[in-house]
């Protein structure tokens, strides 16, 4: 069974301050795929980034980074210089890529709020 | 492309009514979910389909009955609603889960059971 922890539920911060919300899961499976999901005060859910479990480099995309350590099974992301349209629900989910593997294991979420 | 569509976009019904929330994609992705999100729960599978004709179930499946008779639609069908099916429902698709594709989901449909 998977399972997925976001051990932060609520995180507030001032604009222009650095955030990061930590992302723990636990899965027997030894190749997998985990994802990061925005959703935005609207209710959408919006992609942001899929990593596969062979690679651990980190990712930058702008003032988004995502810090994959396979060793603590952690995949934590960064918003730099946090800005008011960042607050939203971010949700880490975790995918097992063998034959027959259909489920996406969500956490429950971590609401950000980003004050001016 | 319109990607994700559902249909409606909010819902109240009364316990023990039925109704199909619809969804619907123009990207030919043979794999297609159904989520529900409930506060403080994350998302959680109900039901997935592999391809046309093909269904099966996900973690939350009871109550809820799906068929897949294109690879375009995918309904979710609430026979005799309840109150716990309250909750926001979110359809996806992607070409195959977890190969180069990402699942992607649509707009959710918010249903509230009386």
């Amino acid at each position: 069974a998977q399972k997925v922890t976001q051990a932060q539920t609520e995180i507030s911060v001032v604009e222009k301050e650095d955030v990061t919300l930590d992302c723990v899961y636990e899965t027997r499976d030894t190749t997998y795929y985990l994802f990061w999901y925005k959703q935005p005060p609207s209710g959408e859910l919006v992609f942001l980034i899929r990593r596969n479990s062979f690679d651990e480099q980190n990712e930058i995309s702008g003032r988004y980074s995502w810090n994959f350590q396979k060793s603590t099974s952690s995949f934590n992301f960064t918003i730099t210089a946090s800005q008011v349209v960042d607050s939203a629900v971010y949700f880490c989910a975790l995918l097992p890529s063998g034959a027959g593997s259909y489920q996406l294991t969500f956490g429950k979420g971590t609401k950000l709020s980003v004050i001016p | 492309n319109a990607g994700v569509t559902q249909t409606p976009k909010f819902q109240v019904l009364k316990t023990g009514q039925s109704m199909t929330l619809q969804c619907a994609q123009d990207m030919n992705h043979e794999y297609m979910s159904w989520y529900r999100q409930d506060p403080g729960m994350g998302l959680r599978l109900i039901h997935y389909s592999v391809g046309a004709g093909i269904t099966d179930q996900g973690e939350v499946p009871n109550g809820y009955n799906v068929s897949r008779s294109t690879t375009e639609d995918f309904p979710l069908r609430l026979l005799s609603a309840a109150p716990s099916q309250t909750s926001v429902y979110f359809c996806a698709s992607s070409y195959s889960p977890g190969s180069q594709e990402t699942q992607y989901f649509g707009p959710g449909t918010r249903l509230l059971v009386l």
